[in-house]
């Protein structure tokens, strides 16, 4: 089975404070997203990438920014939380061409 | 890519089948229909997509109709499990760059009632 994983299920932190996501997926794809979802707004594209060290912009990047150094693992910074970045994260990985997404389980973070 | 359409909730009786519509009318020629499902604290999960034929696997049905404007995801025999959000998507079949991502609207809700 496709895994992917995020690094927390849950998350608190301090305004301010520079946040790391992690997501990691295990089955060689080429593309991984970062969402956030937000009640009555639905899940948004943040950045995605479609090979190492390659990004793109998505809906909502502003506050954010991603590395993405291996394959395998996709990182989602936030340089210096904000309250309304309070949300569910949540990571998905594809495989190039006609496939479906795999999402990780969500980190929900607070920021306080 | 296209928008879609659907309900922002239904209920299904357990047992009995949930059919879910999806209008897209401004589907492109080489934009495939995907269907994901959330259910409560998870990740979505994928269920099924397809261009313009029928599509069956173990989850569920997907029927376009003829000029894929909208397609109805059926559940044959709906169960409590089953209660999740319902995202139908329409997405070009890319090969990387900005093409193929997943844009979610707010799907529908589905509640399976005993």
């Amino acid at each position: 089975d496709v895994k992917v994983t995020q690094s927390s299920r849950y998350l608190v932190k301090r305004t301010g404070e520079k946040v790391f996501l992690e997501c990691v997926q295990d089955m060689d794809h080429e593309n991984m997203f970062w969402y956030r979802q937000d009640p009555g707004l639905g899940l948004r594209l943040i950045y995605f990438s479609y090979d190492v060290k390659m990004k793109e912009k998505g809906d909502i990047p502003e506050g954010y920014s991603v590395s993405r150094e291996k394959k395998e693992r996709f990182s989602l910074i936030l340089e210096s939380a904000s309250t309304n970045q309070t949300s569910m994260y949540l990571c998905a990985s594809r495989n190039t061409g006609n496939t479906e997404a795999f999402f990780g389980q969500g980190t929900r973070l607070t920021v306080v | 890519d296209a928008k879609t359409t659907q309900p922002p909730s239904m209920d299904c009786a357990e047992g009995r089948a949930a059919n879910l519509p999806c209008n897209h009318s401004t589907i492109s020629g080489n934009e495939y229909v995907y269907w994901y499902r959330q259910i409560h604290s998870q990740g979505p999960q994928y269920i099924i997509h397809g261009l313009k034929n029928n599509e069956t696997n173990e989850m569920a049905s997907l029927i376009i109709t003829e000029d894929r404007k909208s397609s109805t995801l059926i559940l044959p025999h709906a169960t409590l499990r089953d209660t999740a959000v319902y995202y139908c998507i329409v997405r070009v079949a890319g090969y990387g760059g900005s093409q193929g991502n997943l844009i979610f609207g707010k799907g529908t809700k589905l509640s399976v009632k005993p």
